[in-house]
């Protein structure tokens, strides 16, 4: 199985930092890496597939970067609706199928 | 724009089935996968497994044995049937339509809002 660890496991950030939260998985998943913002009691969003797509609708403060085992997910400024849980999740089609990471929190500071 | 319901009983007795069913509404349901996540509460997210247009399955190993995903594109709809539940399949169920090709991989595109299944006598 594909392992998947985010770090790290929480941040606290003030309004207007740029915050980075890491991915990375136990061995090769090429660009297959998409990135999910969760908020309490709320369905996951989707935020960024293939690594550094963007979803349509998502501000463009978010960005996703990285190949093969090691990812990130970049809020270049970050807002207040952006405080959530935001989980990686790899992608691979092939068997046994797919996992997400654990989670980092972003609360205020 | 696609909507994703889901609907089912809130609580199960352990041995019992849990037997839940996402409504699709807003598209069809050709060309897409769809999945059922879970999320126990307080913790992470965990895929359950997919069934495509074409009724072609795929679980999470870790359930395999007790999980069933079944399509009804003249509804609308798609089925979770997992058996022989414990209290450790308390969690938060969410039906998602995907996204699953060579290039992208499977990503979970729409989501519904979840619906939250304990499990206890």
């Amino acid at each position: 199985d594909i392992q998947m660890t985010q770090s790290p496991s929480s941040v606290s950030a003030s309004i207007g930092d740029r915050v980075t939260i890491t991915c990375r998985a136990s061995q090769s998943v090429s660009s297959w890496l998409a990135w999910y913002q969760q908020k309490p009691g709320k369905a996951p969003k989707l935020l960024i597939y293939s690594a550094s797509t963007l979803q349509s609708g998502v501000p463009s403060r978010f960005s996703g970067s990285g190949s093969g085992t090691d990812f990130t997910l970049t809020i270049s400024s970050l807002q207040p609706e952006d405080f959530a849980t935001y989980y990686c999740q790899q992608a691979n089609s092939f068997p046994p199928g797919f996992t997400f990471g654990p989670g980092t929190k972003v609360d205020i500071k | 724009q696609v909507q994703l319901q889901e609907s089912g009983p809130g609580l199960v007795k352990p041995s019992e089935t849990l037997s839940l069913t996402c409504t699709v509404s807003g598209d069809s349901m050709s060309t897409y996968y769809w999945s059922w996540v879970r999320q126990p509460p307080g913790k992470g997210l965990e895929w359950v497994g997919y069934i495509s247009d074409t009724e072609k399955t795929r679980y999470n190993p870790s359930l395999e044995s007790r999980v069933t995903i079944s399509l009804d594109t003249s509804r609308t709809q798609f089925s979770l049937r997992l058996s022989s539940v414990t209290a450790a399949d308390t969690a938060m169920y969410f039906c998602a339509r995907g996204i699953n090709n060579i290039v992208t991989g499977y990503y979970f595109e729409s989501w519904g809002q979840g619906t939250l299944v304990s499990v206890s006598s």
